[in-house]
């Protein structure tokens, strides 16, 4: 599965759209890249996938750049909830058993 | 939605000792689980696959004696912590797959265990 490169930390005021971006530009043409997040002390939760198109949800909304090199994970307007460590995974959505390789994520603060 | 059970929430236990930690998957059967283990401020590393009815397949650099896996049933998968030492106390995250896809395509994530070793 490729690899991908996040940003260590984010601010983001609540309220506000908090963008956070994505590198993968070893991504194949059949990977899919999937967003998870981790409030402290908790399981990872799924918040959105996306192959090509761009994609929205009730979380959030994934933009993926044209070459898929890159995406960006929108939160239209966040809260102090949703203070977590934001994890990009790129891998074969086809795979059974295939496995989830975290990266080290980004952290993001919302502030008041 | 699918929902993955994982007890205890937290363990203390003196060294030396063993810790089993159980993983079930309550609404769905899972032929294969995920564990991973996640030490303060780092990110979730992958510890084995475990698959139903077999042996898991452990990671590299992870000792498969020390952290025996069972998976005897579709729905539920655990993990034991033999011979614990203090280096071992971490959180310990299990994840199961849904195989009917679902709309996140199956993975689902316990609410992790913290393990402490004393």
């Amino acid at each position: 599965d490729a690899k991908t490169t996040q940003p260590p930390s984010m601010d983001c005021a609540e309220g506000r759209a908090a963008n956070l971006p994505c590198n993968h530009s070893t991504i194949s043409g059949n990977e899919y890249v999937y967003w998870y997040r981790q409030i402290h002390s908790q399981g990872p939760q799924y918040i959105i996938h996306g192959l090509k198109n761009n994609e929205t949800n009730e979380m959030a909304s994934l933009i993926i750049t044209e070459d898929r090199k890159s995406s960006t994970l929108i939160l239209p307007h966040a809260t102090l909830r949703d203070t977590a460590v934001y994890y990009c995974i790129v891998r074969l959505s086809s795979s059974n058993t295939g496995k989830l390789i975290f990266g080290q994520g980004t952290t993001l603060q919302v502030k008041p | 939605g699918a929902v993955v059970s994982q007890h205890p929430s937290w363990v203390i236990c003196k060294s030396g000792t063993s810790v089993k930690i159980e993983c079930r998957s309550l609404d769905f059967q899972a032929t294969t689980m995920f564990w991973y283990r996640q030490f303060p401020k780092q990110s979730l590393m992958l510890m084995a696959t475990s698959n139903e009815g077999s042996k898991a397949t452990y990671e590299q650099g992870v000792e498969k004696d020390k952290f025996l896996i069972n998976h005897a049933s579709l729905t539920l998968s655990t993990l034991t912590v033999t011979s614990a030492h203090p280096e071992d106390s971490s959180f310990y995250i299990c994840s199961a797959r849904d195989p009917r896809g679902r709309g996140n395509y199956g993975y689902t994530f316990g609410s992790g265990t913290r393990l402490t070793v004393v």
